[in-house]
C-alpha cells in the first residue's frame, strides 16, 4: 500500500477481554515496529520485526502482549486480559530493511485502545 | 540503554516567528542518528529532519534546521516563519544502526496568530 495502515482506528473494549490491533505496512518493508503512547506521553517501544528473523519483544511490558507478523508483510498485536492501564494510542510503523531503517520509519495514524 | 529527554513540555510562538526545542540524550556509542518527528492531531508522525552523528554538519530542511552539539549530546530543532501549520507535538528520538528508536516525551508546541 501506499502508505502504513493500521486497524481498527478506535477501539473501545471492556476491561478483562482480549483485543487485536492490526497493522498492514507498506509493501516491500521487511522492518516492521510497534510503540504505545499513552496520554500526554512519548513513544514507548514495544516489539520490531526484521524479515524471518525472532522478532525483538523486549519492549512488551508484560506476557499479556503479544504480536506476530505473518508472511513477513501483515501484524498484528495481542492484548490479553486488558486493563485499565493499556488504554493508549498503539502506532505501528515500518521501514524497507534495517540498513534503511537509519533513513527513518514511516508510521501509521495508530490505534486509539480505550479500556473502560 | 540510550535516553531522551526533552525539557520543554510545552512552548508557543507567534506566527512568522522563530523557535527552538530543547533536546538532550545519553549514549556512549559513537555512531547514531538523531531525528525529529511532528505529530499533528491526526497522530500520524511525519520526520521533519535527520542527522547523522558522524556529520559535524548541522541539518536543514527549508523553514526547519537542527544544532548538533555532539561533545555536549544536544540536538534542538529551530523552526523559522512559523507557521499555523507547524502547531504539534514534536518528538526527538534516537537511534543506534539497526535498532530500534527512542523517542522524547514530546514538546507540544503552538503556533498563535
Amino acid at each position: 500500500g501506499a502508505g502504513v495502515s493500521q486497524s481498527p482506528s478506535n477501539k473501545v473494549t471492556e476491561k478483562g477481554k482480549d483485543v487485536e490491533l492490526r497493522c498492514d505496512p507498506i509493501s516491500g518493508h521487511t522492518a516492521l515496529y510497534w510503540y504505545r503512547q499513552s496520554l500526554g506521553q512519548g513513544l514507548e517501544f514495544l516489539i520490531y520485526f526484521q524479515g524471518n528473523s525472532a522478532p525483538d519483544k523486549s519492549g512488551l511490558p508484560s506476557d499479556r502482549f503479544s504480536a506476530e507478523r505473518t508472511g513477513g508483510s501483515v501484524s498484528t498485536l495481542t492484548i490479553q486480559r486488558t486493563q485499565q492501564e493499556d488504554s493508549a494510542v498503539y502506532l505501528c510503523a515500518s521501514s524497507l530493511g534495517y540498513r534503511d531503517s537509519n533513513y527513518g520509519y514511516t508510521f501509521g495514524s495508530g490505534t486509539r485502545l480505550t479500556v473502560v | 540503554a540510550q535516553t531522551v529527554t526533552q525539557s520543554q513540555p510545552e512552548m508557543s510562538v507567534q506566527e512568522a516567528e522563530t523557535v527552538t526545542l530543547s533536546c538532550t540524550y545519553d549514549t556512549s556509542e559513537n555512531n547514531y542518528y538523531l531525528f525529529w518527528y511532528k505529530q499533528p492531531p491526526s497522530r500520524q508522525m511525519i520526520l521533519v529532519i535527520r542527522q547523522e552523528a558522524y556529520k559535524q554538519q548541522n541539518a536543514t530542511e527549508n523553514r526547519f534546521s537542527v544544532n548538533f552539539q555532539k561533545a555536549a549530546k544536544s540536538f534542538s530543532l529551530k523552526i523559522s516563519d512559523s507557521q499555523l501549520g507547524d502547531t504539534a507535538m514534536y518528538f526527538c528520538a534516537f537511534m543506534k544502526p539497526i535498532r530500534d528508536m527512542r523517542f522524547g516525551a514530546g514538546t507540544r508546541l503552538t503556533v498563535k496568530p
